[in-house]
């Protein structure tokens, strides 16, 4: 089956620096979507970004279909950044299929 | 509801006793899925409906494990004669049409077995 991605597993910072997290995939996906799992489990969805590029406020999502890769880009991070970021994806089939994902820690 | 909704949110099962877990999905989605997440992993899926019909139950670990979904709204996940390596937190989601972009996750069961 498809084999999903990512790194850095681990990423702390420092409220204010931005950073970029990356999701590889093994196989052709219709359908790629971002995560934010807050420090109380609740899973959050980010982006639907199956390819190009999205932005909302602090965040943006680009997918290269082609080269089997997207990257999420957080800007100025905020303590309520911390988390969990997955990307999920859709293949031939119903299911969403999750990454190893990259937690996040922001200090003040 | 606004959202979906899953209980308990906490369930601490004695080994061998039999759980249900609920889904409330969001009122009109066509797709149900249950996930399940170990301490430290991602979601890993267990089954999906489309409405009332399960049409894969791939990522069930064993047949103690048993969803339902008969009205094509509320879900339940049975677990029966729990072992310890069930311990974990359970996820439904839901989305509006097949293979859409918009999941909605509740919040999760987190079950334990002692």
């Amino acid at each position: 089956g498809i084999q999903v991605e990512q790194s850095p597993p681990d990423l702390i910072l420092q409220e204010g620096a931005n950073s970029t997290l990356r999701c590889n995939f093994s196989d052709s996906v219709n359908n790629l979507q971002w995560f934010h799992q807050n420090p109380w489990g609740q899973l959050i969805n980010l982006f639907y970004i199956p390819s190009g590029t999205k932005q909302n406020g602090r965040l943006s999502a680009t997918t290269v279909a082609t080269e089997r890769y997207s990257l999420l880009y957080i800007s100025s991070s905020q303590t309520t950044d911390s988390g969990v970021y997955f990307c999920a994806v859709l293949a031939d089939t119903d299911k969403l299929i999750f990454g190893t994902g990259t937690r996040l820690q922001v200090f003040p | 509801g606004a959202g979906v909704s899953q209980s308990p949110r906490y369930k601490v099962a004695k080994r061998g006793q039999d759980v249900a877990l609920r889904c409330d999905p969001i009122s009109g989605h066509v797709s149900l899925f249950w996930y399940q997440q170990a301490l430290g992993q991602g979601p890993e899926f267990l089954t999906y409906f489309q409405n009332e019909a399960q049409l894969d139950k791939s990522g069930l670990p064993s047949d103690r494990f048993f969803a339902e979904r008969p009205e094509g709204s509320v879900s339940t996940l049975k677990i029966q004669r729990t072992q310890q390596e069930d311990s974990a937190v359970y996820l439904c989601a839901s989305s509006l049409v097949p293979r859409g972009f918009g999941y909605t996750f509740g919040s999760g069961t987190r079950l334990t077995v002692v």
